[in-house]
Order: structure tokens, then sequence, then C-alpha cells
């Protein structure tokens, strides 16, 4: 089945450093990969769509060049958190859409930031 | 915002028991998908229900859809301690090229040995 691989798993960092967060789809191609952000015990808020070989279009709310995406491949986007606040600390998580027939979306294990 | 709301947000059941979630949406959706969420980790897709769909069915999973009411439920039969997770709603909307999840808020499920 699809599988999506997202690295770190865990980072933490120190406030105004930026971190890089990979999301790669292994077994397919994904034209199209999304970002979301999780607070604990809360849902995921949607914060931006990446496309392949064009600039993602964000979320209302969701600040473009604090969280920078680039999707230079059809296998690999990433999120770059810029000058990183304890704000920002969160749980941030990938996904793809699956291709037909398989159903649904495959999601990336996920990264927990921390901001220190 | 499309968000869905999502009740109870916390169930704990023993196990064996059935365990059955709520989810409401606002607008016209394409689709409807569960997923399961075990703590700290990436979600996992259960079963998506069209909207021109009633009922669905996926081993112990039962999900029904009543687009007129703008709402979902997702029964969990014969409960097992594994199936402790959050289980979330979400919708996909019917135009849009997108295709983008919105998420409802989730029930957090605790099943007790």
């Amino acid at each position: 089945g699809a599988v999506v691989s997202q690295h770190p798993s865990r980072v933490i960092c120190k406030s105004g450093t930026s971190v890089k967060i990979e999301c790669r789809s292994l077994d397919f191609q994904a034209t199209t990969m999304f970002w979301y952000r999780q607070f604990p015990k809360q849902s995921l808020m949607l914060m931006a769509t990446s496309n392949e070989g064009s600039k993602a279009t964000y979320e209302q709310g969701v600040e473009k060049d604090k969280f920078l995406i680039n999707h230079a491949s059809l296998t690999l986007s990433t999120l770059t958190v810029t000058s990183a606040h304890p704000e920002d600390s969160s749980f941030y998580i990938c996904s793809a859409r699956n291709r037909p027939p398989v159903a649904g979306y495959t999601f990336g294990s996920g990264t927990r930031l921390t901001v220190v | 915002s499309q968000q869905g709301e999502e009740d109870p947000q916390a169930l704990s059941i023993q196990e064996g028991e059935n365990a059955t979630m709520n989810c409401s949406y606002k607008t016209s959706i394409n689709n409807l998908q569960w997923y399961r969420q075990n703590s700290g980790r990436g979600l996992v897709h259960l079963i998506l229900i069209r909207s021109n769909e009633r009922e669905k069915h996926s081993g112990r999973l039962r999900v029904t859809l009543d687009t007129s009411k703008k709402s979902s439920s997702l029964l969990i039969t014969a409960s097992r301690a594994a199936d402790t997770a959050s289980y979330f709603c979400a919708t996909v909307l019917p135009t849009g090229t997108a295709s983008k999840l919105t998420f409802g808020t989730g029930t957090r499920l605790q099943v007790m040995l």
C-alpha cells in the first residue's frame, strides 16, 4: 500500500532557529501533499496544500513566510518552520492522497516539534 | 468553518462492547472519511463513504451517512483494547481540485480490559 515517510519524528530546537520537516511518498507519486498542525488532544488543522512544481496554497491565517513549503519533486515535500518560537511547538503531519482505486489519504507518522 | 463536530469527545467502554461515534458537518460534501490516530502518531484511513451512499461496512466497522442531517456515525463492534485511539471524521467538499480534508474534532476512545 501507499507509504508516506515523515522525518524527523521529534525535534527540539532553540528559539530563532529554523527547522525542516520532510515528507516523502515512498511507493507512489504525489502531485499534491497536505500539511497539518495538531495541538494536544485537538483535531488536525490544515495549514497548506503543497503542489509539485508550483507555489503552495496556504489556509487563511497561516503565515507563508513563517512556514515555507517546497514541493520540488513528485515524491518530496518539505515544511520549514523559520525563526521558530515556543508557540510553534506542535505536532506537524503531512499527507498525500492515495491513487484510485485505493481510497482515502495516507499520512506520515508526524513530527513533534518543541521550541525551547 | 467546515470543521465537523464529533460526539462524544471521549468514550470509555469495556472490551467486547460496541462503540458509536457521531460526526456532524456543515456543508455539502463529496465524501466523508473516518480515520484513526494512536497517541503521538499519524492517521490511518479506516473507511470512506460517498455522498450517494448511506451505509458501508468494513470488518468490525460500520459507517452510516445521512446527508439530509449532515451527519455520520462510526460503529465499532466487539471492541478490543487495541481499538483504543482517537477517531476523526473528515469531509471532502464536492468542488475544487485540491480535494483537501477537513477534520472533525475527534472522539477519544478507551477500551478497557
